[in-house]
């Protein structure tokens, strides 16, 4: 079974600062997908990044971008340049073709001071 | 093009009533999930329909959950008999490759 730990509850950073949100994972598999996902107050749930497994190459997105880590089995989120619209919850999360459905973390909470 | 949908919004019911909760996943996307959120348990998975293969309802914590998807698009998510532990935000899921799923807004249940 897979397992992820996103063992800070929270954290805060001053904008326009840089702010690294953990994530650690179990699996027996070789080929996987990890992503994080943004839940603001809305509770609409957003796609922020995606890392294959197979790719050395870290995954980026505007501000977002990732640490991926696979023989530490770590995945942690680094945002640049923080705003106060990234205020939210923050779910990193598993997938494998061998269940088909995402395991989540815990998630932490991301509060953006102005 | 549209998100996933869902609804109601928020639903408020009497322990004991039968609710259900909708879901008209991305149009195209083969692939449609639940999930529950609640506080003290995380984001659980519930089912997963997959065109139209079986469901995998392996996440589903009792017989009075059940769902099912209608010509491979909207579904239906029921809960019967309903307790105050259902309580929790129902997410629903749609992916057109397997792996990227894209989530709906969530109907936030509330037992009374």
């Amino acid at each position: 079974a897979q397992t992820v730990t996103q063992s800070q509850p929270e954290m805060s950073v001053q904008e326009a600062e840089t702010v690294t949100l953990s994530c650690t994972y179990d699996t027996s598999e070789s080929n996987y997908y990890l992503f994080w996902y943004k839940q603001p107050p809305s509770r609409q749930m957003i796609l922020v990044i995606r890392q294959e497994a197979y790719k050395q190459q870290n995954a980026t997105e505007n501000r977002f971008s990732v640490n991926f880590q696979k023989a530490a089995k770590s995945f942690s989120l680094k945002i640049s340049d923080s705003q106060l619209g990234d205020t939210a919850m923050y779910f990193c999360a598993f997938y494998t073709g061998a269940n088909s459905k995402l395991t989540f973390g815990k998630g932490i909470t991301l509060s953006v001071r102005p | 093009g549209a998100g996933v949908s869902q609804s109601p919004s928020n639903k408020v019911t009497e322990k004991g009533k039968d609710v259900e909760l909708r879901c008209d996943p991305i149009s195209g996307h083969t692939a449609l999930y639940w999930y529950r959120q609640s506080l003290g348990q995380g984001l659980e998975f519930l089912i997963y329909f997959q065109g139209n293969s079986a469901p995998d309802k392996s996440g589903l914590p009792s017989d009075r959950f059940s769902a099912e998807r209608t010509g491979g698009s909207v579904s239906t998510l029921t809960i019967q008999r309903t307790q105050q532990e259902d309580s929790a935000v129902y997410l629903c899921a749609s992916s057109s490759r397997f792996e990227t799923q894209y989530f709906g807004p969530g109907t936030r249940l509330l037992v009374l």
